[in-house]
């Protein structure tokens, strides 16, 4: 079936630090979404975006945070700078449309934050 | 905002036997719920859903069962096969967004 890709699938790097995580959505895929999973905590949502906006943030999404997808190639979350919380598993989500929330999703990213 | 929980946090079922997963939600403008499996080392992986406007959907030995009035909603996994065995997820959403609220999960073993 349909695939999204994560690039990395690890990441170490230290606090203060700017990391990018990359998703390779679905091809025909239009939405995209960020979700965030602490280990052994609910995964829970941060952002969704279409069409070169964010559409909606959760409160996790922090003004360290920003996603952009210049020229349809990956999706990509940047977090500058970083701090010890954000280590979590980032999973990267695309769907093809927006009412029917049908979402795929990527293997995740695991972020340590040392 | 809506919260989603997942009452069995582990369940184990013999080969052939059906296992019955439970959610609840608490936001009545929930609309959507979806259910998701982990298997180990690999991504979420949708299986069904079900919107509010029916209260049951079937798909091959799953059956998903939706009560608006108790804000609760299940899986049924039938004549259950080890490769069954993962985590599953269920979620809620609501129809004006596609912010997905999940639950914790649960982790289904099933013996053979």
């Amino acid at each position: 079936g349909p695939k999204v890709l994560q690039i990395p699938s690890h990441q170490i790097i230290d606090m203060g630090q700017m990391v990018t995580l990359n998703c390779d959505p679905v091809s025909n895929h239009l939405y995209f979404y960020w979700y965030k999973q602490i280990l052994g905590q609910q995964m829970e949502f941060l952002v969704n975006f279409y069409n070169g906006k964010v559409m909606e943030k959760s409160k996790l999404f922090k003004d360290q945070f920003s996603v952009e997808r210049p020229d349809g190639s990956y999706f990509t979350l940047k977090i500058q700078p970083t701090a010890l919380e954000d280590s979590a598993v980032y999973f990267c989500a695309s769907s093809s449309d927006w009412t029917r929330a049908e979402q795929f999703f990527g293997p995740g990213t695991r972020l340590t934050v040392l | 905002g809506e919260k989603v929980e997942q009452h069995e946090s582990t369940l184990s079922v013999r080969e052939g036997d059906s296992a019955v997963i439970n959610c609840t939600y608490t936001d009545t403008a929930s609309s959507y719920f979806p259910w998701y499996k982990q298997e180990a080392g690999k991504s979420l992986h949708f299986v069904i859903d079900i919107r509010s406007n029916v209260d049951r959907k079937q798909s091959q030995r799953l059956i998903v069962l939706l009560d608006k009035k108790a804000k609760r909603f299940s899986l049924h996994i039938t004549a259950t096969q080890p490769e069954d065995s993962a985590i599953y997820f269920c979620a809620a959403s609501m129809s004006s967004n596609n912010r997905i609220f999940f639950g914790d999960g649960t982790q289904l073993v099933v013996k053979p």
